[in-house]
């Protein structure tokens, strides 16, 4: 298996841009996590899907973000209108089974800077 | 005030030696903790997930401890190599809470 996939790996838009970030899950896999890395707040998790339906997504900093799963396969994180302060790496994980005691398996991640 | 504290912030050691990272969470009522190792540029690889009846686990030359009692976790790394060079990052489940991660530890193995 190729393993999570994340597109693209590195965004570069300007304020108030559109941003779609994409993922493709370990086929098989039920759960879907999207997380934000920055050096200042570490790791975070902002929503998780169950059989394509979004679980949590109190982690959602605000209205600007969005996702959507609207298959097995694929899901999507946008944000719109971007802002600097949204330049952080964006991970995509996935798991099979249950979500507190399976490994998540996290994709490369896109690296995203809003200027 | 995080529920996750990861302690030291950055650690040096010399190929070959052990090292141990720390991991204090007030984050309850429990339900998992993990821990990941991070490469460079890379997303975060698990090493260890243990849950509370879990004391300690092994996947090769880490060892994971866990003291529900006290709140506890260690990462114990033997034999150090210059490829465990990343940060390793402590998540702690809470039940019906959700994830709570820690700030990370950033080792370097030198030769």
């Amino acid at each position: 298996d190729a393993g999570v996939i994340q597109s693209p790996r590195h965004e570069v838009t300007e304020m108030g841009q559109e941003v779609t970030l994409r993922c493709k899950p370990i086929s098989g896999h039920d759960y879907l996590f999207w997380y934000r890395q920055t050096m200042m707040r570490g790791l975070e998790l902002l929503i998780y899907f169950n059989n394509n339906v979004p679980i949590d997504d109190s982690g959602m900093p605000e209205d600007r973000f969005s996702a959507k799963m609207p298959n097995a396969s694929f899901s999507t994180l946008k944000i719109q209108p971007s802002e600097p302060r949204d330049s952080a790496v964006y991970f995509c994980a996935s798991s099979s089974n249950t979500f507190s005691t399976d490994t998540q398996y996290f994709g490369p991640g896109t690296r995203l800077t809003v200027l | 005030k995080n529920q996750v504290e990861q302690s030291p912030q950055s650690l040096i050691i010399l190929e070959g030696k052990n090292c141990t990272l720390q991991c204090n969470y007030t984050v309850s009522p429990f339900s998992n903790l993990r821990w990941y190792k991070q490469d460079t540029g890379r997303g975060p690889v698990s090493l260890t997930i243990m849950t509370f009846s879990e004391n300690t686990k092994s996947n090769g030359r880490y060892t994971a401890t866990l003291d529900a009692d006290t709140k506890q976790s260690s990462l114990h790394i033997t034999a150090s190599q210059l490829s465990d060079s990343a940060s390793y990052i402590c998540v702690v489940s809470a039940v019906e809470e959700g994830m709570r991660f820690g700030a990370g530890t950033r080792l370097t193995v030198k030769p």
